[in-house]
């Protein structure tokens, strides 16, 4: 499974859009890109995933660039409460879904 | 409609005791998983399950144990505790095959070994 490399940690002004980064450069064809979340202990919380177009939900954005090489989260406009760590991950479903290290987004007032 | 559902939610063991983790989900979810996640860092895979009677290892998978007798159930055992292994474990599940849908995830189980 391809490794990602995500900046350690960001700081959003709440009401604005939060835009967290991913790289995936030896992403493979087959491989799609997910994001987690995780809010203080709780369990990781599925958002959002894509294997080459852009996806939108109720929750986040995901861009993901031509060449699959980095993808970028948007979270439209942030609040409080979307202060968690984030994390990355491609995947093909072979029952390994690996984790980093994530992105610990402080979203402030 | 439960999800994943984790026993017991808190335990403290002394070194050298035995004890089971259970996860059960109600999904009919072929695939399940247990991580471990330690202060500061993320998770990191035990061992998992693509299927009623099958187990695979992950990442961190020395002194652990587990089963899946039945499909809705994944156990995680540890036969002798150590220190080391005082985490916060998190079972997850997935339907197999299916990229449109992410894991689901317990709520955890806090367990310190002393």
């Amino acid at each position: 499974d391809a490794k990602t490399t995500q900046p350690p940690s960001m700081d959003c002004a709440e009401g604005r859009a939060a835009n967290l980064p991913c790289n995936h450069s030896t992403i493979s064809g087959n491989e799609y890109v997910y994001w987690y979340r995780q809010i203080h202990s709780q369990g990781p919380q599925y958002i959002i995933h894509g294997l080459k177009n852009n996806e939108t939900n109720e929750m986040a954005s995901l861009i993901i660039t031509e060449d699959r090489k980095s993808s970028t989260l948007i979270l439209p406009h942030a609040t409080l409460r979307d202060t968690a760590v984030y994390y990355c991950i491609v995947w093909i479903n072979t029952g390994k879904l690996i984790f980093g290290q994530g992105t610990t987004l402080q979203v402030k007032p | 409609n439960a999800g994943v559902t984790q026993t017991p939610k808190f335990r403290v063991l002394k070194t050298g005791q035995s004890m089971t983790l259970l996860c059960a989900q109600d999904m009919n979810h072929e695939y399940m998983y247990w991580y471990r996640q330690d202060p500061g860092m993320g998770l990191r895979l035990i061992h998992y399950s693509v299927g009623e009677g099958t187990t695979a290892k992950g990442e961190v998978p020395d002194g652990y144990n587990v089963s899946r007798l039945k499909k809705q159930n994944f156990l995680l055992g540890l036969e002798s505790a150590a220190p080391s292994q005082t985490s916060v474990y998190f079972c997850a599940s997935s339907y197999s095959g299916r990229r449109d849908y992410g894991y689901t995830f317990g709520s955890g189980t806090r367990l310190t070994v002393v």
